[in-house]
């Protein structure tokens, strides 16, 4: 079964600063995709970023990177020029390609210090 | 704005008393998801619609149904509420095909008295 690890419960950056996010998942899989979420307090989850597996480039959005290493089974979060509004619980997630069900870590809660 | 809304935002039932919580979509999605959300854990997949396709996930409680009448809709009725059962509970959309992200409602916060 896939598994998907955050290792880091908490994690706290100065406003302005960069900071990233860590998580590893298991898979025997090559075809996969995987996905950061984010969840603000009391307020719905959203789609940050998407990484295909197949593709070697790491995703970017705006301020959000992602450093893939497919080897490792690595996908880590870059938060760059970190805003209050970056403050949320931040889930990365795994899907099998023709599946429709996200695997979940458990989870990493960013703090932002003015 | 296209989104994905979920009533009530706030839930009170009585342990063993049914209750029925409620997703719309207005994205016109294939896919729509019913997630369990405990306090500072990872959602839990319950079961979810491909179009009218029902897939259970094999953990998922028989205390826990769903309907799906249209497209738009989807309901998740919990026939006989326990405490356990105290949670978050999240919709969610997608579209079907090669990994589509989801995208959630606001949620149901389910108290149990």
């Amino acid at each position: 079964a896939q598994t998907v690890t955050q290792s880091q419960p908490e994690m706290s950056v100065q406003e302005a600063e960069t900071v990233t996010l860590s998580c590893t998942y298991d898979t025997s899989e090559s075809d996969y995709y995987l996905f950061w979420y984010k969840q603000p307090p009391s307020r719905q989850m959203i789609l940050v970023i998407r990484q295909e597996a197949y593709k070697q480039q790491n995703a970017t959005e705006n301020r959000f990177s992602v450093n893939f290493q497919k080897a490792a089974k690595s996908f880590s979060l870059k938060i760059s020029d970190s805003q209050l509004g970056d403050a949320a619980m931040y889930f990365c997630a795994y899907m099998l390609q023709g599946a429709q069900k996200l695997v979940f870590g458990q989870g990493t809660r960013l703090t932002i210090n003015p | 704005d296209a989104m994905v809304i979920q009533n009530p935002r706030y839930q009170v039932t009585q342990f063993g008393k049914p209750v029925t919580l409620s997703c719309s979509q207005t994205l016109n999605h294939n896919v729509m998801y019913w997630y369990q959300q405990k306090s500072s854990q990872a959602p839990k997949l319950l079961f979810h619609y491909y179009d009218k396709d029902f897939n259970n996930e094999a953990d998922t409680p028989d205390n826990f149904q769903s309907r799906r009448p249209n497209t738009s809709f989807c309901f998740l009725d919990i026939r006989s509420p326990g405490l356990g059962d105290a949670a978050m509970y999240l919709c969610a959309t997608s579209r079907g095909g090669r990994g589509q992200p989801q995208h959630f409602g606001d949620g149901t916060r389910l108290s149990i008295l």
